[in-house]
């Protein structure tokens, strides 16, 4: 069964960069079908998309967050990795990583979830 | 204010059915396909609909999914206490370019 696990520091300061791994796990990593994405919770709000990217490096960001967003994959260690710059405490939430279906979109399994912090 | 349009609330008895319903446009709802996703504070959200009606292996027949034009809806039946949480619907938007949530509908069971 497919398992994702989020990993990175819960508490980032302002301006920083904030940066979490997922790592992938009793599944392929390779594979066509499926993208490795990243989504958001704020506290109180509901999900936001972040981006995505497919095993051959392939990426689609948030036109709203593309400007301070980097995602990136280590088919090595059946990993992939987000990367956001100049954080604000409106970037404080619950990151998830996800596997996003290419055909249809959806978004199967979720990690369990990182809290991040942005606060001095 | 999310461009696809949930009410922030629903409720019902248990055994009841209970419609949660999702609203967009063209270039959403109208030209791609509708996910929804059950989120319970502390658990990762779990999908229950892909492609506007398909059920992934595992989650019960109790819920469905359907989607007409520009809007979308899940009907869980036979509600059950264990049903209650936030509810999102999801999808593509083509004017964005990018994926999209509903705000969410809070189903309460009494």
């Amino acid at each position: 069964q497919l398992q994702l696990q989020e990993s990175g520091p819960g508490l980032v300061k302002p301006w920083e960069t904030l940066s979490l791994t997922c790592t992938v796990s009793g599944d392929s990593f390779r594979t066509s079908y499926y993208s490795w994405g990243w989504i958001r919770q704020p506290p109180g709000k509901g999900p936001e998309w972040i981006g995505s990217i497919s095993y051959y490096g392939i990426t689609h960001h948030n036109p709203s967050l593309e400007s301070r967003v980097t995602t990136s994959v280590d088919t090595s260690n059946s990993q992939f990795s987000l990367k956001l710059a100049t954080v604000t405490a409106a970037d404080t939430a619950v990151y998830y990583c996800v596997r996003q279906a290419v055909v249809g979109g959806a978004f199967d399994p979720w990690g369990q979830g990182t809290l991040v912090i942005v606060s001095s | 204010q999310s461009v696809l349009t949930q009410p922030p609330s629903a409720s019902g008895t248990p055994g009841q059915r209970v419609p949660i319903f999702c609203s967009g446009s063209r270039s959403n709802i109208g030209m791609n396909s509708v996910s929804w996703y059950k989120v319970v504070p502390g658990k990762a959200p779990k999908l229950l609909i892909h492609t506007n009606d398909q059920r992934p292996s595992g989650v019960p027949d109790r819920f469905s999914g359907f989607k007409s034009g520009t809007s979308a809806s899940l009907a869980i039946s036979g509600l059950q206490s264990e049903d209650e949480a936030d509810y999102y619907c999801a999808g593509w938007d083509d004017s964005l370019q990018g994926v999209i949530f509903g705000g969410g509908t809070k189903l309460t069971v009494l």
